[in-house]
Parts: C-alpha cells; structure tokens; sequence
C-alpha cells in the first residue's frame, strides 16, 4: 500500500531557530515529490522535486529529495512567525497524488 | 477570479439530506481531484477523474459520488450526508504533462448535524 510519512508531525519552536521537516515515502510509479504550505484555506505550492541531490531554494526555505532512500526533507532557516502554519509532503504517481498527514509548524514570537 | 473556483464555500446540513459540492476550472487541465481533509490526517483522496468519460476511486470514496460534466467542472455528491463527513473539502487540478503540481480551489467546509 502507497504511503507518504510526514515527521514530526508537530514541532514549536522559537523565531529565528532552524527546523528540518521530513517525508518518507513508499510509493510505485514515483513521478515527483510536492511540498505545500497550508496556512488558513487552500495549500499553497512551495517546490516540485524530481531528481535525487538537487537542492532547491526559495529564500529561507530549501528542500532535496533522496530517491535510494525515499525520503525529502524541507529546511526553513531564520523562521519567522509568518511560517507558522502545516507543511504537506505529497508524492505523485502516474495516476494519483497521495498526501502525508502534515507537520504543523508554530513559531513563536 | 479564481483559477478553481467551489461552491459552497461553507455549507450546514442535516443527517440524511443530499449534498453537492460543485467544482469549476478554468486552467484547461484534464485531470480534476476532490479531497477532504480532517485536523490531523492530511489530505485523503476521494475521487479523480482524467477526463470526462473517466472516473477512479480514491482512497476514501465510500458515502461519496461524483459527476464530471465537462473538462472543466467536477461535482461531488453526499447522497445522505452522515456527521463523520464533517470536513473540508478541497477541489484541484493538474496538468499531466510534465511531474504536475496540484492547483486548490479555496475549499468547502461542510458541517453535518
């Protein structure tokens, strides 16, 4: 059975600290993996990654995807309290795109 | 306006009543998804479709149907709306060509009581 583990699944740090969200996966006919920020409504898309080792950056926000061992991890150094909200991993096959349960981010003040 | 566009965008009903979430796009993509999502447990797939004609199971499609009318505009139903389908629900799309981000409309919340 397909699925995409997200940890932690919640995590409370202060502003300014660094935090590493993870992703493993087991899923057949991998395509990409998306990473999301779920703030008050809809996601919204943060990187598509399809290729092992290749870092990519957004401002603070860096992500790279591991193929032999099936996991990515997102990186948000410097956090502001802007970057609370919940980070969705999901992995597309060639037919669906199957979600984790999200890591719900708190940055305080 | 929105490139995905749902209605209701909050809807409270009672048990046993029909629901129909409503689903419009106007991004010319194919491939069209319904998702709830409950605090906790992330996005869980309901239905897709690739076109009009072709219709899939998700992974939680009990209590749920769905009607594609045209490329653009994917419904889903509550045939007898139970309380546990509390939930928001999202539309999206993608386009297949290439590895194909989700595009979400701004989500249905449904209450049922």
């Amino acid at each position: 059975e397909d699925k995409v583990v997200q940890s932690p699944l919640s995590l409370v740090v202060h502003e300014g600290d660094t935090v590493t969200l993870n992703c493993s996966y087991e899923v057949t006919n991998f395509r990409s993996l998306l990473w999301y920020k779920q703030e008050k409504k809809a996601p919204t898309f943060l990187f598509m990654l399809t290729s092992s080792g290749i870092e990519k950056k957004s401002g603070r926000l860096s992500s790279i995807l591991d193929k032999k061992e099936l996991f990515s991890i997102l990186n948000i150094t410097a956090t502001q309290t802007g970057d609370s909200a919940i980070y969705l991993c999901a992995v597309r096959r060639d037919d669906k795109i199957i979600f984790g349960k999200g890591t719900r981010l708190h940055i305080l003040p | 306006d929105a490139d995905v566009t749902q209605t209701p965008r909050n809807r409270i009903t009672k048990t046993g009543k029909r629901i129909m979430l409503e689903c419009s796009q106007t991004k010319g993509h194919d491939r069209m998804y319904w998702y709830r999502q409950d605090p906790g447990l992330g996005l869980r797939l309901i239905y897709y479709s690739f076109d009009v004609k072709d219709i899939n199971k998700g992974e939680i499609s009990d209590g749920y149907s769905v009607s594609r009318q045209a490329q653009a505009k994917f419904s889903l139903s509550l045939e007898s709306a139970i309380p546990n389908q509390t939930a928001l629900y999202f539309c999206a799309t993608s386009d297949p060509v290439g590895a194909g981000e989700l595009f979400f409309g701004e989500g249905s919340r449904l209450t049922v009581l």
